[in-house]
């Protein structure tokens, strides 16, 4: 297992224009994280999965955003309309229920600069 | 508003001395903590995590300490090495929540 993957690494885009990342977490991994990290900052939380089920959203996810994880494998985060704002590092991270202690695993990030 | 701090933006140690990274919490319904490290164009990696039950918490050269009362915890990075020059992310959670709070990181330089 290669760990959590995230693609494409990076994406520029046009103000208004439409983007797609893609997650693919460790096979094993029931539960499934986008974070969002801007400059300065630690990351902060978008949205979970539990297996196929959209379970938590943040109110930072606003109606320009959407994510979806068809059969509870791979996820996909989509960002309408883009802004400037929107520019920032896209995390992914995988972990399994029942092991709190050990964290998630995270993926190197898509970065998405929006000009 | 922001429930996990790091005050300490940047850190320099030279190498084979001790590191201590500090974080303070405000939101006492956190009961879980765990420390990341993130290199430059990687994701961030679990480095090590403390349940609130308990106040120490040690795996080989790091160890996470926890003050309850003091809404504090620290790493300690014993020896330093220049491997350990990273961002570390202090990240809390509260029982039964899906997702972490983040500080903003501590750069650490370790100076060989």
């Amino acid at each position: 297992d290669t760990g959590v993957s995230q693609n494409p690494r990076h994406k520029i885009t046009k103000r208004g224009q439409n983007v797609t990342f893609r997650c693919d977490p460790i096979s094993e991994h029931n539960r499934l994280y986008w974070y969002r990290q801007t400059l300065g900052q630690g990351p902060e939380f978008l949205t979970y999965f539990q297996n196929e089920a959209q379970l938590e959203k943040s109110r930072l996810l606003s109606d320009r955003f959407s994510a979806e994880r068809p059969k509870g494998s791979f996820s996909t985060l989509e960002i309408q309309r883009t802004e400037q704002g929107d520019s920032a590092m896209y995390l992914c991270a995988s972990s399994l229920s029942s092991r709190r202690n050990y964290g998630y695993t995270f993926g190197s990030g898509t970065r998405l600069t929006v000009v | 508003d922001q429930q996990v701090k790091q005050n300490s933006p940047s850190l320099s140690v030279q190498e084979g001395r001790i590191s201590i990274l500090n974080c303070d919490y405000t939101n006492s319904m956190f009961d879980y903590f765990l420390w990341y490290k993130k290199y430059p164009a990687e994701g961030p990696t679990f480095l090590i995590s403390i349940s609130s039950i308990k106040d120490k918490n040690e795996d080989g050269r790091f160890t996470v300490f926890l003050n309850k009362s003091a809404k504090h915890l620290s790493l300690h990075i014993v020896p330093s090495q220049p491997g350990d020059s990273a961002v570390y992310f202090c990240a809390a959670s509260k029982s039964g929540a899906n997702n972490l709070f983040f500080g903003t990181g501590t750069r650490l330089t370790v100076i060989p």
